[in-house]
């Protein structure tokens, strides 16, 4: 299994939809975890972080889950302003690695 | 934001000359990353710093060189640049290791003729 996988998409849906997105990751003593968003021809910025017991940040869930290692994303409620892509962020195996893990994202397309 | 920035933003130059990039950050954080973004292969990892002069390499860093003489400065260098160096290259700081959560700066784009 590669480091961290997403499936690239894109997904595009309607405004108001739900989506979801899934990334595995294969060291299974990580720690930390984080979705990234980054715009088109932008820098990649956090979105969330996260925790064992999940967290919630408005219309945004992320869930962790260790037995399948893999975190996902949640998105209720689209809006236009979501279109982006999602970059799932694991951090890096052992101690010699100091720089964080990133996916190569899953693009989200939402439409009117 | 975190205060990072990047200079220049866009930069066209010739295969075989020299260039160099600045990654510049107000934040005091003491790792600094490079790193360059190309369609299909995600953000790839050449180089990162610790402290000042102490840096190591990262996934990709054939062809790249990097220094760290201030904590907030960190300089990219292609000693002689190819076709293939052709990317959009981040920087990003974070307080410390691993598990911490990176800022990235807005990005340089570098296209080589």
């Amino acid at each position: 299994r590669k480091e961290v996988e997403q499936d690239p998409g894109p997904f595009n849906v309607p405004e108001g939809a739900t989506v979801a997105f899934n990334c595995t990751y294969s060291n299974s003593a990580s720690q930390s975890f984080f979705w990234y968003r980054q715009d088109c021809r932008k820098e990649p910025k956090l979105l969330m972080s996260v925790y064992s017991s999940g967290n919630e940040d408005g219309r945004f869930t992320a869930q962790l889950n260790r037995a399948s290692q893999y975190i996902s994303l949640l998105i209720r409620d689209s809006k236009l302003s979501d279109s982006a892509t999602y970059l799932c962020v694991v951090p890096p195996k052992g101690q010699a690695g100091t720089a964080l893990i990133f996916g190569k994202g899953t693009t989200l397309s939402v439409s009117s | 934001d975190a205060g990072i920035t990047q200079s220049p933003r866009h930069k066209v130059t010739e295969t075989g000359t020299p260039v160099t990039l600045r990654c510049h950050q107000t934040e005091n954080h003491r790792y600094m990353y490079w790193y360059r973004q190309d369609p299909g292969h995600g953000l790839r990892l050449i180089h990162y710093s610790y402290g000042v002069k102490d840096t190591d390499k990262g996934e990709v860093s054939d062809g790249y060189s990097v220094s760290r003489s201030k904590t907030e400065d960190f300089l990219l260098t292609l000693e002689s640049a190819t076709s293939s160096q052709t990317s959009v290259y981040f920087c990003a700081i974070s307080e410390s290791a691993g598990q911490e959560t990176q800022y990235f700066g807005p990005g340089t784009r570098l296209l080589v003729l």
